[in-house]
Formats: C-alpha cells, structure tokens, sequence
C-alpha cells in the first residue's frame, strides 16, 4: 500500500465544464475526507464518509459539488459547472477510527478553472 | 471556515535556530494536531497532542497545550533546511479535524 492516491495531479478546465476527482485511500481505513485548500490557506474541510456512508458536509459544498464513495473503497468528487472561483487544490485522506495516527493525504488535486 | 489561527504567518531562520509556531482556536476542541506541508504537496501528520497533556516531544518537536488558553505551541528545535515548510494545527471538531491558516518556516542553510 503505498498512501493515498489522487488522480489527476492537475486539471485545467474552461469555466461551465464538469470534472471528476478520484481518491484511492489506504485500504485499511475506514474514514476518508476532502479538503480545499487555496493559496496561502490552510485545508478547509468540504465532506467525510465513514465506510460508504456520506456523514457531514461543510456549508462550502454547494449543490454544485457531489462526492460518492461506493462500497467504501475508493472515492470521487465531482464539480459541476465550473466556477473560477473553484481553482484550489483539492486535498483527499484517510484515516483509521484510531485518530492518535492521525490523517494520511494524498498529493492532492490541483484545478485551474480559466 | 479555519477554527485556528497560527502565529506567526511567516517566519525565517537560520540552520541550528529554534523555530516556535503558536496556534489559536475558537472553541473546545478534543486532541490538536500538528501538520507539515511541503510545497505542492499534501500534508504529513508530525504530533498529536491530548487534550489531557500539557507537553508532548517528539525528535526534535516539542508541542504543548493550553486548553485553558485555547493555544497550542510547536518548537522545531536544531533546524534544518529541510524543515523548510508549512506548519498547520487542526483540531477535532466532532469528527473532522479543522485546521488552522499555517506558518510557513524559511530554514536558510
């Protein structure tokens, strides 16, 4: 296992555009979250699953982001309609319910919506 | 939203020199992190701090914890270039951590 994984790296987008992020987390974890992250700022939480299970989303999350982790494995987050206020990195952990070892993060996503 | 605010915002030392970030947060939390992020990449957990403990080390970190001050410091002793990054706290708010807007630590060799 070799940490969490994100795909892509980066993304470029024209405005109005959809796009898919993908998150593959350790697999021993059961808890995996998305963050955003702009220049400067530190991770702002966006949503958590627990298993396949969906339990908090932030008031960032508007109707226009949907993430899903089916069957618990691996997950994605979606934005529909592209905003340029939407370049950020887009940040993926996971963790065990054991929170002493704390988060594990992937590299992260970065989008640039022009 | 952030719930910690980290102090300094910026910060530059030489190799050798102590470096000390503070973190600030706004309500009770259980358990405060400390991360570190290395530039375009995403952040590598260094402590975890109990909301019981007043001081915890760890190499050459040392974190502690005042809950009644709602503040939280980390010292990076002996610095090497290498520490140049950014330091982030996070706290447990119900089940998600928050995080703080981070320090980011200069180390010239």
């Amino acid at each position: 296992d070799t940490g969490v994984s994100q795909d892509p790296r980066h993304k470029i987008t024209k405005r109005g555009q959809n796009v898919t992020f993908r998150c593959d987390p350790i697999s021993e974890h059961n808890r995996l979250y998305w963050y955003r992250q702009t220049l400067g700022q530190g991770p702002e939480f966006l949503t958590y699953f627990q298993n396949e299970a969906q339990l908090e989303k932030s008031r960032l999350l508007s109707d226009r982001f949907s993430a899903e982790r089916p069957k618990g494995s691996f997950s994605t987050l979606e934005i529909q309609r592209t905003e340029q206020g939407d370049s950020a990195m887009y940040l993926c952990a996971s963790s065990s319910a054991d929170l002493y070892y704390g988060y594990t993060f992937g590299s992260g996503t970065r989008l640039t919506v022009v | 939203s952030q719930q910690g605010e980290e102090d300094p915002q910026a910060l530059s030392i030489q190799e050798g020199e102590n470096a000390t970030m503070n973190c600030s947060y706004k309500t009770s939390i259980n358990n405060l992190q400390w991360y570190r992020q290395n530039s375009g990449r995403g952040l590598v957990h260094l402590i975890l701090i109990r909301s019981n403990e007043r001081e915890k080390h760890s190499g050459r970190l040392r974190v502690t914890l005042d809950t009644s001050k709602k503040s939280s410091s980390l010292l990076i002793t002996a610095s090497r270039a290498a520490d140049t990054a950014s330091y982030f706290c996070g706290g447990y708010n119900t089940d998600k951590l928050i995080f703080g807007t981070g320090t980011r630590l200069q180390v010239f060799p």
